[in-house]
């Protein structure tokens, strides 16, 4: 079943302690992307990737970093995590940016005290 | 900015036809449109795109207007299952980012 898989699904975390959450697809795509949705603000895109090894900047990257060493992984890293990266996070993947389909993960909730 | 417009929310009785309409008036010539869903506690899901005919597969039917300015989702028959919030969007930059708005909510009564 093709899926985009994320963990964790939710996470109570503190001010400054790093995580990572993980993003993987069985569909060998490869532009993979990293979304945060907040109520009122819709969907914002944090982090892209076109292939391996190459990654951009979305609309709000301050605070978070992404590597794409594998094809299928594109992790999301919080380095030192603040209250204001408390949101909802959606990794998803197309085969065709232009016209493709985005599949999206399950979404992974994350609180930050 | 090619920018999209959806009414807030919209009502439909179950298993009655439902017009999501979006307005999209400053779309360029290769914009495509594309429809997503998100289905409460869960991420956005692809309904359906097109480019300037009508389209249609299992889930719905798209229809384009013809200067393309606007557009209509259509669902055939509305399940309780179908209550989301509809995305119309464009893909309007040189990365081709969807850019996502708020979307309508459409609530099904049974």
């Amino acid at each position: 079943e093709a899926q985009v898989t994320q963990n964790p699904r939710y996470l109570i975390t503190v001010t400054g302690k790093k995580l990572t959450v993980t993003c993987s697809q069985n569909m060998n795509h490869e532009y993979m992307s990293w979304y945060r949705q907040d109520p009122g603000l819709g969907l914002r895109q944090i982090y892209y990737s076109m292939n391996v090894e190459v990654t951009d900047k979305g609309d709000v990257p301050e605070g978070y970093k992404v590597s794409r060493k594998e094809k299928r992984n594109f992790p999301l890293i919080l380095e030192s995590p603040s209250p204001n990266q408390t949101s909802l996070y959606f990794c998803a993947s197309t085969r065709d940016r232009k016209t493709g389909e985005l599949f999206f993960g399950e979404g992974s909730r994350l609180t930050v005290l | 900015d090619a920018k999209t417009t959806q009414p807030n929310s919209m009502e439909s009785n179950e298993e009655e036809p439902v017009h999501l309409p979006c307005n999209h008036s400053t779309i360029s010539g290769t914009d495509y449109i594309h429809w997503y869903r998100q289905l409460p506690s869960q991420g956005p899901e692809y309904v359906i795109h097109g480019l300037t005919s009508n389209v249609n597969n299992r889930m719905a039917s798209l229809a384009i207007a013809e200067d393309r300015k606007s557009s209509t989702l259509i669902l055939h028959r509305a399940t309780l299952r179908d209550a989301a919030v509809y995305y119309c969007i464009l893909r309007w930059d040189s990365n081709y980012q969807l850019i996502w708005g708020a979307g309508t909510k459409l609530i099904i009564k049974p």
